[in-house]
Formats: structure tokens, C-alpha cells, sequence
């Protein structure tokens, strides 16, 4: 099985700066990565598929990158409402496998 | 409005059955697959199930096989997970969440995610 693992496991940040989150898999999985965030009491919310594909509706200061193992999530420039918990996920093969999740929090 | 509603959770106690369902309106039901995540209080994202679109294939994470059992019923609209045998560590709020594929690339390779997600039930097993 796939494991992903995801770091940091926590951050601080304030609004307005330049954040970037790791994810590396245990394995080769070309670009089948999906990044989500999830607020405290809702659902998860797909923000990037296939590696670097904005989901649409989803702002531009939000980018991904990467390929093989290692990829990275960037937000440009926080937004209040971007403060969250974000989970990579790979979807190159079952089982389904989510990073135990990177938790931003403001500084 | 593409929606997806999850019913069904509640307290049970160990060893007992619940039925989760997942109403889906907005889209055509019976164009994608489907998937079962869970997430336990205070924790991550765990998958749990997925099924293919008629129903022909399905998978489990290990946590739940030969336990939990997902099916749906495309002409209602619906997707179920029945889940026997539970333990504490079920104890999480389950979500139902579509499947898209994309097809993109050169190589016109399949991607999938999960673009759509309820907002969940929660199940509690305790005694």
C-alpha cells in the first residue's frame, strides 16, 4: 500500500504570506495526487488535482507542483479564509491513501 | 445545485449494524463513481470505500473488509454503506464524496478526484 505523508504536520502563518506544504509518497505515483482543505465542522474541499490542475472556482494564489514521490502545495499570498486543515491524497492506486494532514493556523 | 446528503449515522453499540445512505441530487447519479470516507474525532481522512458505477466493483480499506458493505441504487439516486460488526474505531463522521475522472495529458490518462463531498453523518459506537 501507498503511504503519504505530509509536513509540517503544523504551521503558523500570517495573512499575506507565501506558505508551501510537502507531501511525499511512499512510492512512484507519476501526477495522481489531489490536494483538499477541510474547515473545522465541514467537509473536505478539493482544491488541486492531478498535481498542479486548479479546481475551478478555486482562487489562483493556490498552486501545486510535482511529480514521482515528492509534490508541494503553495498558497501565494493567505487569505483569513485560508486557514485550515489541508490533506494531499493519492489516487494512483486503491487503497485510496490521505496525508495525515497539515494543520494552518494563524500567527 | 449538485448535492450530496448522508443519513443514517448514530449511536450504536459494539458488534451492532447501521445503514448509511447518501441522497445525491444536481447530476446524473448514475454517471459516476462513489466513495466512502470517514474521519474519526480529531483526526485525519481515512477512505473506506468506493464503487464503480453500475456496482461491479467495489473496494474497501482494510479497517473495514468482510465488515462494511457499499452498494447503491442508481434509479433512487443513491449510494449506502451497510456497516456490521462495528467497533469504537469506527467511530468517525462518514462522508459520501462523487468521483470525477479527467481525462488530460498527451497520454489521455484517467485522474481521478473526489470533486463533491456531503457534509456527513455521524457514527458513535460505544456502550
Amino acid at each position: 500500500d501507498i503511504q503519504m505523508t505530509q509536513s509540517p504536520s503544523s504551521l503558523s502563518a500570517s495573512v499575506g504570506d507565501r506558505v508551501t506544504i510537502t507531501c511525499r509518497a511512499s512510492q512512484n505515483i507519476s501526477n495522481y495526487l489531489n490536494w483538499y482543505h477541510q474547515k473545522p465542522g465541514e467537509a473536505p474541499k478539493l482544491l488541486i488535482y492531478a498535481a498542479s490542475s486548479l479546481q475551478s472556482g478555486v482562487p489562483s494564489r493556490f498552486s501545486g507542483s510535482g511529480s514521482g514521490t515528492d509534490f508541494t502545495l503553495t498558497i501565494s499570498s493567505l487569505q483569513p479564509e485560508d486557514f485550515a486543515t489541508y490533506y494531499c491524497q493519492q489516487s494512483y492506486s486503491t487503497p485510496i491513501a490521505f496525508g495525515q494532514g497539515t494543520r494552518l493556523e494563524i500567527k | 445545485e449538485v448535492q450530496l446528503v448522508e443519513s443514517g449515522g448514530g449511536l450504536v453499540q459494539p458488534g451492532g449494524s447501521l445503514r448509511l445512505s447518501c441522497a445525491v441530487s444536481g447530476f446524473t447519479f448514475s454517471s459516476y463513481e462513489m466513495n466512502w470516507v470517514r474521519q474519526a474525532p480529531g483526526k485525519g481522512l481515512e477512505w473506506v470505500s468506493y464503487i464503480s458505477i453500475i456496482g461491479s466493483t467495489v473496494y474497501y480499506a482494510d479497517s473495514v473488509k468482510g465488515r462494511f458493505t457499499i452498494s447503491r441504487d442508481n434509479a433512487k439516486n443513491s449510494l449506502y454503506l451497510q456497516m456490521n460488526s462495528l467497533r469504537a474505531e469506527d467511530t468517525a463522521v462518514y462522508y459520501c464524496a462523487r468521483d470525477k475522472i479527467e481525462v488530460a495529458g498527451p497520454k489521455a490518462t484517467d485522474y481521478y478526484y473526489m470533486d463533491v463531498w456531503g457534509k456527513g453523518t455521524t457514527v458513535t459506537v460505544s456502550s
